[in-house]
């Protein structure tokens, strides 16, 4: 069965970048027709998607992040990562990492890991 | 971007649902509902607008395409009442919204 796991949760700086990593195991990342997505949610709010990397290695990101965020895979670790850089409070939330079929919807969830932006 | 409705929808056990959620323009069928219970991550209900995903009862159902669509719960049990979030995608570039959800309440 397949499982994702973020990163544990992390207190990171105004202005700083937040570095996350999802490790996937019971399948490889390398398979097929999977995007391997990072979406968010900050406290008491609804869910934003933050953008996914495809098999292929292509990446997509939502327009309103994209100047700051990079999606990538490291095959061999069989995990993907997240940077997004110029944090401010506003990046407060919790983090999932998760597969997508069809470049949408989300059939895997990770349990989610908690940043804090906070000087 | 997408807009649910009604924000907040107050039942009792064994009544029936139902959710809206309408796109700004058309995204096909590309739509998808999940049920969030707090402290959890959300959970995969509906895809491609009317395709029940793995193990999920049939009490859930998903109808709709284009811009209007609809999710409906037959005969609500206790476990229902939660926070129901609508995705959908563009055709291309493939790029994703959650519309902002639906708390489903007793």
């Amino acid at each position: 069965q397949l499982q994702l796991r973020e990163s544990d949760s992390r207190l990171v700086k105004p202005s700083q970048t937040l570095s996350l990593t999802c490790a996937v195991s019971g399948g490889s990342i390398s398979s097929g027709g999977y995007s391997w997505s990072w979406i968010r949610q900050p406290p008491g709010k609804g869910l934003e998607w933050i953008g996914y990397i495809y098999h292929s290695g292509s990446t997509y990101y939502n327009p309103s992040l994209k100047s700051r965020v990079t999606i990538s895979v490291d095959w061999s670790e069989n995990q993907f990562s997240l940077n997004l850089s110029s944090v401010t409070a506003a990046d407060t939330a919790v983090y999932y990492c998760a597969r997508a079929l069809n470049y949408y919807y989300i059939d895997v969830w990770g349990k989610g890991t908690t940043v804090t932006v906070s000087s | 971007v997408l807009t649910q409705s009604p924000v907040t929808l107050s039942l009792s056990p064994g009544e029936r649902a139902t959710l809206s959620c309408r796109a700004s323009q058309s995204v096909s069928s590309y739509l998808a509902w999940y049920q969030q219970k707090p402290g959890q991550a959300p959970r995969l209900l509906i895809y491609d607008a009317s395709n029940r995903a793995t193990g999920i009862p049939a009490r859930f159902s998903g109808s709709g395409s284009g811009t209007d669509f609809t999710l409906t719960i037959s005969s609500l049990e206790p476990e229902d009442f939660a926070i129901y979030y609508c995705q959908q995608r563009s055709n291309w570039p493939p790029e994703c919204s959650f519309g902002q959800g639906t708390k489903l309440e007793i």
